[in-house]
């Protein structure tokens, strides 16, 4: 059974672009997540998405947001790119939800410069 | 009310020896503590997990040991082995929530022989 899976693994930005970084859960998993992960704060919640619906969201601006597909494929998006967006960002998957059980995808290293 | 506080930040045993990483907690609507293990250029891979019905629980060399009245728990790894050196994060999460853990600040563990 395939793990979680993102793309693209590394990215390189300039300050003031948007990006865009795909997941795609376990085969089955309907639950998906994202979080930020910076030597600073560590691992942060951006949001969780289930259904097509966003369930959650973290305290992050209005600059990150994302999407879910009917396939459970997850988009995430930042716009206006700032330097202090430079980190690892991380999809984890989960059958359902209200599933605390969560698979980590081996994230996107994005570096804004 | 959301934190969830590791400690140490950084930790050096001997090859054979006991690992012990502690963590706390002050949501006591929390009912959900996993413990995920980190390899560099990976992301978090679910290690144990433990509910608040039980005290302790164990799985091969790693067991998780927990105090519901002091709102603590740990990670315990015995016969601790050079592949175990990684970064540890303890979480903590509401089952029915959805995906959102609230994780530690980490602790980088180094095995040496």
């Amino acid at each position: 059974k395939a793990g979680v899976t993102q793309t693209p693994r590394y990215l390189i930005k300039t300050r003031g672009q948007q990006v865009t970084l795909s997941c795609s859960p376990i085969s089955g998993h309907r639950s998906v997540s994202w979080y930020q992960q910076t030597p600073g704060q560590g691992l942060q919640f951006l949001f969780e998405y289930f259904s097509e619906t966003q369930r959650n969201k973290g305290n992050f601006p209005g600059r990150f947001s994302g999407r879910q597909f009917s396939n459970s494929r997850s988009e995430m998006n930042v716009s206006t790119l700032e330097l202090g967006d430079s980190a690892l960002y991380l999809c984890a998957s989960s059958l359902a939800a209200g599933y605390t059980e969560a698979f980590f995808g081996q994230g996107t290293r994005l570096t804004v410069v | 009310q959301q934190q969830v506080k590791q400690s140490p930040q950084s930790l050096i045993v001997q090859k054979g020896g006991i690992s012990i990483i502690n963590c706390a907690y002050e949501n006591t609507a929390f009912d959900y503590f996993p413990w995920y293990q980190q390899f560099p250029g990976k992301g978090p891979a679910l290690l144990i997990a433990i509910r608040p019905d039980v005290s302790e629980k164990k799985e091969g060399r790693f067991t998780i040991s927990f105090n519901k009245s002091a709102k603590q728990f740990s990670l315990h790894i015995m016969d601790s082995q050079p592949g175990d050196s990684a970064t540890y994060f303890c979480a903590a999460g509401v089952a029915g929530s959805g995906e959102k853990l609230t994780f530690g600040t980490g602790t980088r563990l180094t095995i040496i022989p």
